[in-house]
């Protein structure tokens, strides 16, 4: 099993550039969650889903949208880069909740900036 | 979910247990008590975690204080690999989010 992988690995974008991140889990997870880490910080919440079809706004969700069209992907949408989303992305994903231990396998991480 | 207080870094020699504290004096009654690490430049990994009663896995020990105010995580025998970012976190068991704060800075010297 690959786990959780991300893709891309690393990306520069120009201002006003628009990209997409590709999340993918093979462990038929029904949660699945996107958070991105600034330097010298903690992993803040952009959006997470809790099952196809459903997406939901975490902490900091502006100037980012989700789909969630397979259960096994999770994508997310850069409309508009701005320099304030230069940061590393993680992605992960996690059973339900229904499940009292509810571990998050978390992926390598994408490293994006914008010029 | 409650708030966690943790120090900002900590030594530990390698081959020693490494005991790193936690404060959540808010925790409410159904939160849980939740440790990751972050090794440099990689994903989060789950450590362990607990409601009231101590609990050990092959990775590391949770002690909970009896007022559950206050946890220590333990890596009994730490070891270079150890060197990393240990956040706790607490949280409702059956809620889906993590809110990570800064974390600890673990650093494992030879």
């Amino acid at each position: 099993n690959a786990g959780v992988t991300q893709t891309p690995k690393f990306r520069v974008l120009k201002t006003g550039q628009s990209m997409t991140l590709l999340c993918a889990q093979d462990m038929n997870h029904e949660y699945m969650y996107w958070y991105r880490q600034d330097p010298g910080m903690g992993l803040r919440l952009i959006h997470y889903s809790v099952g196809e079809g459903t997406t939901a706004k975490g902490e900091v969700p502006d100037g980012y949208n989700v789909s969630r069209l397979k259960k096994q992907n999770f994508l997310l949408g850069l409309e508009s880069a701005a320099p304030s989303q230069t940061s590393v992305y993680f992605c992960a994903s996690s059973f339900s909740a229904r499940d009292r231990h509810n571990e998050q396998f978390f992926g390598p991480g994408t490293r994006l900036t914008v010029l | 979910d409650a708030k966690t207080t943790q120090p900002t870094s900590m030594d530990c020699a390698e081959g020693r247990a490494a005991n790193l504290p936690c404060n959540h004096s808010t925790i409410s009654g159904n939160e849980y008590v939740y440790w990751y690490r972050q090794i440099h430049s990689q994903g989060p990994q789950y450590i362990i975690h607990g409601l009231k009663n101590n609990e050990t896995n092959e990775m590391a020990s949770l002690i909970i204080t009896e007022d559950r105010k206050s946890s220590t995580l333990i890596l009994p025998h730490a070891t270079l690999r150890d060197t990393a970012v240990y956040y706790c976190i607490v949280r409702v068991v059956y809620g889906n989010k993590l809110v990570f704060g800064a974390g600890t800075i673990l650093r494992v010297k030879s």
